[in-house]
């Protein structure tokens, strides 16, 4: 069972363009959501972050939108470059307990600039 | 770079054969968790281990063991190897704490042939 869901699976985006990716979680639970960046041959690196007591996070052109009540969160990349081709992962995760740091990931969008 | 280093980078194995990947973690780092991504199944929580204890438990398959020695190095060990099990391990470490990010090594790429 997928806890965390992602779409679209793949975008392409011409350079200076928006890119959107959309999550939706089921567990109210989680309360640590970050979205990783995975170029290939390389392991996953994260972004950027958002707990749910916040709506909005912003850095530099990277914004992550958080929607509690709808169970969704969203990645922005504000003016799209080449360089940020790559697979992008949203994650979920639980602060405390014995499940601490474990993430469950989304399945991946794969973005592509066109310069 | 990560800090978290991982060994092999590449393995390739008959089924059937067992193999062991190895993971550094980031210095001061407790925790190690491990992931399995496949197209598939896309990224998998394994195991995670802090400071030698098992943790967590995620979608291991019994074939499959880690453990985590006293100098916080993990190993994951893969046995009765499958065409299935070809895929990309990861290692990740982090410590507990408000502070949950997980930092990445850059994986063991499994081919079972």
């Amino acid at each position: 069972q997928q806890q965390v869901k992602q779409s679209p699976q793949s975008l392409i985006v011409q350079k200076g363009g928006i890119s959107i990716i959309n999550c939706a979680y089921e567990n109210t639970a989680f309360d640590y959501f970050p979205w990783y960046q995975q170029f290939p041959g390389k392991g996953p690196a994260l972004l950027i972050a958002i707990r749910p007591d916040v709506s909005e996070k912003k850095e530099g052109r990277f914004t992550i939108s958080f929607n509690k009540s709808a169970k969704q969160f969203s990645l922005h990349i504000m003016d799209s470059q080449p360089g940020d081709s790559a697979t992008y992962f949203c994650a979920a995760s639980f602060d405390r307990g014995s499940t601490l740091g474990r993430l469950y990931f989304g399945r991946g969008t794969q973005l592509t600039v066109w310069p | 770079d990560s800090g978290v280093t991982q060994t092999p980078k590449h393995l390739i194995t008959a089924t059937g054969q067992r193999v062991t990947l190895r993971c550094s973690p980031r210095s001061g780092d407790l925790s190690v968790y491990w992931y399995q991504q496949s197209l598939d199944q896309g990224l998998q929580f394994l195991i995670q281990y802090y400071n030698g204890e098992e943790r967590a438990k995620g979608n291991i398959l019994e074939r499959f063991s880690a453990q985590q020695f006293p100098d916080l190095h993990s190993e994951l060990n893969l046995s009765s190897l499958e065409l299935g099990d070809s895929a990309l391990y990861f290692c990740a470490s982090g410590a507990l704490g408000l502070n949950t990010e997980a930092f990445f090594g850059q994986g063991t790429r499994l081919t079972v042939v």
